[in-house]
C-alpha cells in the first residue's frame, strides 16, 4: 500500500529556509506526479506545488520562494522553502497524484512554524 | 487564483441524505472534469472520497457520490452516519495549471 512520510519540519525565523522531504513507498515512484499541500492552523487546505516528468508548477503565494524537486532513485520528493514568512506556518502534506492533478494518497504531514 | 466557494457548514440526522456544494468558475470547475472531494477528521490527513467528479476510490463507501452542473460541483452523502462528521473539501484543476481548493464545509451529524 502507498506510504508517504514527511520530515524536516520545525521552527524557523522569518526570512529563513527549510527543506521538507517526503519518502514514498508502496508504488513505482517514478511513474507518478507528486503534490505538496499545506494547512495553516485552524484553516483550510491550500495547494502549494506539483512535480511530474515534464516540469513543476506552483501556487502564486509561493512562486519564486519555494522549489519542488524529486529524487527518483530515493523515491523522495522535496520542498525547498526560502524567504519564509509567518503566513507560511502550516502543516505541510505531500501527496501522490492519481489523475487529473488530484492528490490521491496523503502523508501525515510535517509542521512548519515561522516565528521569531 | 481564488478559492472555490463552499458553505461553511451543513448538518443532517443519521440516516438522512445531505448535499454540499462547491462553486467555481469556467476556468476551473466548469472547464474540467477534474473535481475531487476530501474528508478530513480533526487532526488527521485528508482522505480522497471522490475524484474526476463522480469516481470513488476503492474502499470508499457507495453512500458518497459526486456530480457537477456548470460551475458547481456537489457531494451527496446518503444514509448519514456518525462517523461521517468531518470537514469536507473540494478541489479542481485550473486553466493556470494549478490546483485550487474550496474553503471547506463542516458536516455535523445531529
Amino acid at each position: 500500500q502507498v506510504h508517504l512520510v514527511e520530515s524536516g519540519g520545525g521552527v524557523v525565523q522569518p526570512g529563513g529556509s527549510l527543506r521538507l522531504s517526503c519518502a514514498a513507498s508502496g508504488f513505482t515512484f517514478i511513474n507518478y506526479a507528486m503534490h505538496w499541500v499545506r494547512q495553516a492552523p485552524g484553516k483550510g487546505l491550500e495547494w502549494v506545488a506539483f512535480i511530474r516528468y515534464d516540469g513543476s508548477h506552483y501556487a502564486d503565494s509561493v512562486k519564486g520562494r519555494f522549489t519542488i524537486s524529486r529524487d527518483n532513485s530515493r523515491s523522495t520528493v522535496y520542498l525547498q522553502m526560502n524567504s519564509l514568512r509567518p503566513e507560511d506556518t502550516a502543516v505541510y502534506f505531500c501527496a501522490k497524484d492519481g489523475s487529473g492533478w488530484c492528490p490521491h494518497n496523503w502523508g501525515q504531514g510535517a509542521l512548519v512554524t515561522v516565528s521569531s | 487564483q481564488s478559492a472555490l466557494t463552499q458553505p461553511a457548514s451543513v448538518s443532517g440526522s443519521p440516516g438522512q441524505s445531505i448535499t454540499m456544494s462547491c462553486t467555481g468558475t469556467n476556468s476551473d470547475v466548469g472547464a474540467y472534469n477534474y473535481v475531487s472531494w476530501y474528508q478530513q477528521h480533526s487532526g488527521k490527513a485528508p482522505k480522497l472520497m471522490i475524484y474526476e467528479v463522480i469516481n470513488r476510490p476503492s474502499g470508499v463507501s457507495d453512500r458518497f457520490s459526486g456530480s457537477k452542473s456548470g460551475n458547481t460541483a456537489s457531494l451527496t452523502i446518503s444514509g448519514l452516519q456518525a462517523e461521517d462528521e468531518a470537514d469536507y473539501y473540494c478541489s479542481s484543476y485550473t486553466s493556470s495549471a494549478t490546483v485550487v481548493f474550496g474553503g471547506g464545509t463542516k458536516l455535523t451529524v445531529l
